[in-house]
């Protein structure tokens, strides 16, 4: 079975400093892996994926993520945090069995931005 | 808009009294998603559809039901609800069943307390 591990539950940076959230997944398979992002009294929004080919993959709103497959990592990054990126994140990994594609998800960082 | 519709967003109900959350879809998906929400486990699976009149179990099930009679709707039942499920749910769907490597789509959430 497939897993995610998101490092800190909470992560708090000052406005315009580096933004960094951990994800580490377990598969027996090349993953196919993905960052949404929830804000409050909201769904979950697609930030970014990687499915094949590129390992550094870009996002919506300044994020990006890069693959490494050594170190089972897909890492969450933005150079320049903004107000608006408070909210929760959540790594998860695709799981394909029998036609049912379940996320299974990390446990989620909230991100607190400092002004 | 494309979009995955939920209802209601909020419900308090007593244990034992039957309750139904819609979740509807415009995009014309395959497959569509139960996933429940609670603090310190991310998202579980209830529940998943590959197309019309194909259900099936995901990792969390006891005590919910689902239908797909139609390709756009997928209710979640709760037949006699009780307190332990009270949580935050969200339905989701994306294009293709099986493909594993495409977003998914994302409600807005029901948050259900069972009191």
């Amino acid at each position: 079975a497939q897993s995610v591990t998101q490092l800190g539950s909470h992560v708090s940076v000052s406005e315009g400093a580096l933004v960094l959230l951990r994800c580490n997944y377990s598969s027996s398979v090349p993953p196919y892996l993905f960052w949404y992002v929830q804000y409050p009294n909201q769904g979950l929004q697609l930030l970014l994926k990687y499915t094949t080919g590129a390992t550094l993959v870009k996002g919506i709103n300044g994020f990006e993520a890069e693959f490494k497959k050594s170190e089972t990592s897909f890492h969450l990054t933005k150079p320049s945090a903004h107000m608006s990126d408070a909210a929760e994140y959540f790594c998860a990994v695709s799981e394909v069995r029998f036609g049912n594609e379940k996320l299974t998800f990390g446990t989620g960082t909230r991100l607190t931005i400092i002004p | 808009e494309a979009q995955v519709t939920q209802n209601p967003r909020y419900l308090i109900t007593v244990t034992g009294k039957k309750l139904t959350v819609t979740c509807s879809q415009n995009m014309n998906h395959e497959y569509m998603s139960w996933y429940r929400q609670d603090p310190g486990l991310g998202l579980r699976q209830i529940y998943y559809s590959m197309n019309v009149e194909v259900t099936d179990k995901g990792d969390v099930p006891e005590g919910y039901k689902v239908s797909r009679k139609e390709k756009r709707n997928f209710p979640l039942i709760l037949e006699s609800p009780s307190p332990n499920q009270t949580s935050l749910y969200f339905c989701a769907s994306s294009l293709l069943a099986g493909a594993g490597n495409q977003p998914q789509h994302f409600g807005d959430g029901t948050r259900l307390s069972i009191l």
